[in-house]
């Protein structure tokens, strides 16, 4: 079983439109997180869920809401899509009161494009 | 703020070289300290790890230590292997629940 599986793999859209990416952790972590890698490979945080609530918010435009339903699922929806959207976005998990100590899981990406 | 500063790339070494990647921090308290690899196509995947000043973090012949008194965290191996070839990533984490801080990531090519 997949820890923390994001779905699509791979999107390829057009200008102006809204996609979602769907991400799911089984391993029973609290807090999950959505962080963009641009195509120098650096990786920028965006936003972070503890237990469904919104706890981390970078600097990200507001076409980008994230839901989390629960808290083994954390979503991304992406509203009138722009050529600097296209990116490889990751989903990851950690688990609160574990401490400093464990990093995240992370999941494999989505890869979108805009075209 | 926290901050991660890791050697630019990329790398070119030859199979069985000798490998370093810089990794140096800027933290308040007591981080801690990993490696991640991202692998060609792949997701961030934990390499090691080291929680506390002169913890040695080890796997798969990489190691690294964490050396307080530079604030460093270099990831080493001894003799680098084709499927060595990936994106590594220097990364800490302080107190509480604060997020994860990446380096800009150091890509790593191994010919034979």
């Amino acid at each position: 079983d997949t820890a923390v599986s994001q779905t699509p793999k791979y999107l390829v859209t057009q200008m102006g439109n809204d996609k979602s990416i769907k991400c799911e952790q089984n391993l029973g972590h609290d807090t999950m997180y959505w962080y963009k890698q641009d195509s120098k490979k650096f990786l920028k945080i965006m936003f972070s869920y503890n237990n469904k609530e919104l706890i981390i918010n970078e600097t990200v435009p507001n076409r980008f809401s994230p839901k989390s339903p629960d808290k083994a699922h954390l979503n991304l929806h992406i509203n009138s899509l722009e050529l600097g959207d296209s990116a490889v976005y990751f989903c990851a998990s950690s688990q609160t009161g574990t401490g400093r100590g464990y990093g995240y899981t992370f999941g494999s990406g989505t890869r979108l494009t805009v075209v | 703020g926290n901050s991660v500063t890791q050697m630019e790339g990329p790398v070119t070494l030859s199979e069985e070289a000798f490998l370093t990647i810089n990794c140096t921090y800027t933290a308040t308290g007591y981080p801690s300290l990993f490696w991640y690899v991202q692998y060609p196509g792949e997701g961030l995947q934990l390499l090691l790890k080291a929680t506390k000043a002169d913890d040695k973090g080890s796997n798969k012949g990489f190691e690294a230590t964490y050396r307080k008194e530079t604030t460093s965290f270099h990831l080493e191996k001894g003799s680098v292997q084709v499927s060595d070839s990936a994106v590594y990533f220097c990364a800490l984490r302080g107190g509480g629940n604060e997020k994860l801080t990446f380096g800009t990531g150091t890509r790593l090519t191994i010919i034979p």
